[in-house]
């Protein structure tokens, strides 16, 4: 049974870049969160999707945007970057969203 | 103030020891409450549920007070596969998962 996967596992990338994340799920979950993760700090909730819709958001600015695909899987996408948003990308599937979250390995994010 | 707040730590006790981490939260309508382990450079892994009753799992015993919204966890016979970051993780009951900075815990032989 596949846990959650997250693609690529390193990133650098530079300051205007566009960055895209992927998520799969894991088996049997249909709604994917994530995170940012920033050094030495917890995560913090960027964005919730369910039945390819935005369900809920945090406070990030509109830089961050995100889709569901229909078999559950899921990309973040930051435009714009700033040197800021380097941090651990983790992104967690859970069934309906509420019950318990199990977190991929993340996607390491370096902006230059 | 952080929604929720942990001791950033090091907490560094000999194998065997006792430990204790604490953690408060600031919106008493939080619905459910979870310690999740961190290990350097991985993803958090879930560790357990906490319950207000107590609830217990092997070593590990997790706690909460919801009159005084703080959540503790003790670790017995601490072992040197249990260092790491422990966060606390507080739901409000939609999915969205808030957590504290991590207590970091650092068992030496």
């Amino acid at each position: 049974d596949a846990g959650v996967t997250q693609s690529p596992t390193h990133l650098i990338k530079t300051r205007g870049q566009q960055v895209t994340l992927r998520c799969s799920p894991k088996s049997g979950h249909d709604t994917v969160s994530w995170y940012q993760q920033a050094l030495g700090q917890g995560p913090q909730f960027i964005f919730q999707y369910y039945e390819e819709e935005e369900r809920q958001r945090g406070n990030f600015p509109d830089r961050f945007s995100g889709h569901q695909f229909p078999n559950y899987s899921s990309e973040l996408n930051v435009n714009a970057l700033l040197l800021g948003d380097s941090a651990l990308y983790l992104c967690a599937s859970s069934l309906g969203g509420k019950e318990t979250q199990y977190f991929g390995p993340g996607t390491r994010l370096l902006v230059l | 103030r952080k929604e929720v707040e942990q001791d950033p730590g090091p907490f560094n006790v000999p194998e065997g020891a006792t430990v204790a981490f604490n953690c408060t939260y600031s919106n008493s309508a939080s619905q459910s409450f979870f310690w999740y382990r961190q290990d350097c450079r991985k993803e958090p892994k879930l560790l357990m549920s906490v319950y207000s009753s107590g609830n217990e799992d092997g070593r590990f015993t997790a706690q909460l007070n919801r009159a005084s919204q703080y959540i503790s966890l003790l670790i017995r016979d601490s072992k040197l596969s249990d260092s790491a970051t422990y966060l606390c993780v507080v739901n409000m009951g939609t999915g969205m998962l808030t957590f504290g900075g991590g207590t970091r815990l650092m068992v030496k032989p």
